[in-house]
């Protein structure tokens, strides 16, 4: 089964860009997707596909995929941002999933 | 709209089982898997398996598999996830969340705090 890496933490100011990355023997064979969870919330979509944005996803959130590193890029980081963020793709099946270890946004 | 309202907390012993339910509303049962995650305590998302909505075949990583059983009912439009053998290290919050082959589609459950202790 894949694995896939995260940093644990990334600290940014606001309005600054924030790129948290996920690596992983998947990529680029298997597309990447991004959950965002805050605090005591359930986790919700945030990009899928290595770059679609889910409709009311704000336009500072993008997302690309090079070799075997995906990234979830904010731009203009604003504090409601501030959460875990996890990816997420398929295992040794599609339906599989695997998800990193999750990456927490400090938005100092 | 679209809900998943899952079943209220648990407090289990070790070595005891618990059963999740996760029931929706707002869209036909069958067009959707679900899959099961679960969070532990200061640890990240777990994916857990998941089962067709519409032939109630499942999948589950090696760690799960003997000791999960994921159902599901298209009369009541309700998915469930029973855990056996609980240990403190299935202290958890388990969501449920369908499931397109791809990736988890929003909304999911709110989650249900599962907390194993002596």
């Amino acid at each position: 089964s894949y694995e896939l890496t995260q940093p644990p933490s990334v600290s940014v100011s606001p309005g600054q860009t924030a790129r948290i990355t996920c690596s992983g023997d998947a990529f680029p064979k298997e597309f990447s997707y991004w959950y965002q969870q805050k605090p005591d919330q359930a986790p919700i979509l945030v990009m899928y596909k290595d770059s679609v944005r889910p409709s009311g996803i704000p336009e500072r959130f993008s997302g690309s995929s090079s070799g075997t590193t995906a990234t979830l890029t904010i731009s203009g980081v604003q504090a409601e941002d501030e959460a875990d963020y996890y990816c997420q793709s398929a295992g040794t099946t599609t339906t599989f999933k695997v998800f990193g270890g999750g990456t927490k946004l400090t938005v100092l | 709209q679209v809900q998943l309202e899952q079943s209220g907390p648990e407090v289990k012993k070790p070595g005891a089982s618990v059963k999740v339910a996760c029931k929706t509303s707002g869209y036909v049962f069958t067009s959707h898997g679900f899959s099961w995650v679960r969070r532990a305590p200061g640890q990240g998302l777990e994916w857990m398996g998941w089962i067709s909505g519409y032939s109630g075949n499942t999948i589950s990583p090696q760690k799960f598999q003997g000791r999960v059983t994921l159902t599901s009912d298209s009369s009541t439009s309700t998915a469930y996830m029973e855990l056996r053998s609980l240990t403190s290290d299935d202290t958890a919050t388990y969501y449920c969340a369908r499931d397109n082959g791809q990736w988890l589609v929003d909304p999911w459950g709110q989650g249900t705090l599962v907390t194993v202790s002596s």
